[in-house]
């Protein structure tokens, strides 16, 4: 089956250090990697994505790259802001289905 | 704001009764889905409308679980006899359906269910 395993949180850090959330994914076809973002009191937000290998998704800051050598799509922020507290998750969907399977998320708590 | 809304925002039960959600997805979008989340845990596919066609069913859909798009606008989600384990956070998404699969799922705040 799919499925998908990101490191335990919670993972704190101070302002302006880098940031890695580790994400591996185990697949039966050749799946769109994303990772989401739920801030406090909020909805799930698409943060970015990527569709085959070696793409580089990205935005607000965040990257990630999808590897499929090492099934892996790792989140990573240079210098993180204490806005950017909140939880990720990291997901995937197989080509030619609609269900998106998720990880078990990440609590970030970036302190001042 | 024409994101995707969903009512109610929160609802509390007793254990046997029945319960009725809300989605109103994205105007223009054509794929609706139903997720479930428990605490700690990352979201769980339910369920996939194309237009009003129920497409996609997961076997976490037990037969207490229906839920219905009338028309492909809004849709439903209804529980019977509900149950302490069918307390969660029952998110909806929406997309415009895209060949290849590429498109993606936007999310409503959710509705947090507490089964007493």
């Amino acid at each position: 089956g799919n499925s998908v395993t990101q490191m335990e949180g919670p993972v704190t850090l101070s302002e302006e250090a880098f940031l890695t959330i580790n994400c591996t994914y185990t697949a039966t076809g050749y799946p769109s990697l994303f990772w989401y973002v739920q801030y406090p009191g909020e909805g799930l937000q698409l943060l970015l994505k990527a569709t085959k290998a070696d793409d580089k998704g990205s935005n607000k800051g965040f990257e990630a790259t999808y590897r499929k050598e090492t099934t892996s799509f790792h989140l990573e922020k240079g210098s993180v802001q204490v806005s950017d507290s909140a939880v990720y998750f990291c997901a995937l969907r197989i080509g030619g289905y609609q269900k998106v399977t998720f990880g078990t998320g990440t609590k970030l708590q970036v302190i001042p | 704001d024409t994101g995707v809304s969903q009512n109610p925002r929160h609802k509390i039960t007793k254990r046997g009764q029945n319960v009725t959600f809300r989605c109103d997805p994205i105007s223009e979008h054509n794929r609706l889905y139903w997720y479930r989340q428990t605490l700690g845990q990352g979201p769980e596919f339910l369920t996939y409308f194309q237009n009003e066609a129920q497409l996609e069913k997961s076997r976490l859909l037990s037969d207490r679980f229906s839920a219905e798009r009338p028309k492909g606008s809004f849709s439903t989600l209804e529980i019977q006899r509900t149950e302490q384990g069918d307390s969660a956070m029952y998110l909806c998404a929406s997309s415009q359906g895209t060949s290849g699969g590429t498109d993606t799922q936007y999310f409503g705040p959710g509705t947090r269910l507490t089964v007493l």
